[in-house]
């Protein structure tokens, strides 16, 4: 099985902090994925990449960025953190257009 | 641009009820399609997906969905709820898109079953 996993499962960080979420996957999938989960609005897309060092905006990519360095790893940075990004994130990977999900990270900004 | 609209935002049934969780999509072309499910505290779990052929899919802990062409719907359906289904189900549309894939969900649908 897939396995994807999230540096954190649950974070509190300062108003204005940058902010690290980390996300690896071990199957050598091309695509990679950021949501963000929030209650009545589902899952939405943040940013999304098929490859190193690829990145493409997905509906909701302000105030975030994202780095592939490497083709398991992909960072979503919160450049400054604000209480309207207190969320649930969650990451994915795909080869076979199903998404594999990790278990989320839970952020708090306060 | 795809969407996804769940309609029901809550349902609860008796367990040992039929359960179905309806998910109309919007897409210009064939799209594919899935359901996930998301247990308290826990990731999204893949139930079943539809990408092409048979229009009836067959999921895992036994639910099943139907891609309904004519009224862009693929709704979710198990014949008998256990207490273990209580969970949030979303559903998904899949698009290809200038040589990449763009996944995008409902807003869920929370189950909660009663004895």
């Amino acid at each position: 099985d897939v396995k994807v996993t999230q540096s954190s499962r649950y974070l509190v960080k300062r108003t204005g902090e940058k902010v690290f979420l980390e996300c690896v996957q071990d199957m050598d999938h091309e695509n990679m994925f950021w949501y963000r989960q929030d209650p009545g609005l589902g899952l939405r897309l943040i940013y999304f990449s098929y490859d190193v060092k690829m990145k493409e905006k997905g509906d909701i990519p302000e105030g975030y960025s994202v780095s592939r360095e490497k083709k398991e790893r992909f960072s979503l940075i919160l450049e400054s953190a604000s209480t309207n990004q207190t969320s649930m994130y969650l990451c994915a990977s795909s080869r076979d257009r199903a998404l594999n999900f990790g278990p989320g990270t839970r952020l708090t900004v306060t | 641009a795809q969407s996804v609209t769940q309609p029901d935002i809550h349902i609860t049934v008796s367990e040992g009820a039929s359960l179905e969780l309806r998910c109309n999509y919007s897409y210009g072309a064939t799209p594919y399609l899935f359901w996930y499910v998301q247990s308290p505290g826990q990731g999204l779990q893949l139930l079943l997906k539809y990408f092409s052929g048979d229009t009836l899919v067959q999921g895992i802990k036994g639910f099943e969905a139907e891609f309904k062409r004519s009224q862009s719907s693929f709704n979710l359906r198990k014949p008998s709820v256990h207490w273990s289904d209580a969970a949030e189900y979303f559903c998904a549309v899949g698009a290809e898109s200038g040589g990449y894939q763009k996944v995008t969900f409902g807003i869920g649908t929370k189950l909660q079953v009663i004895p």
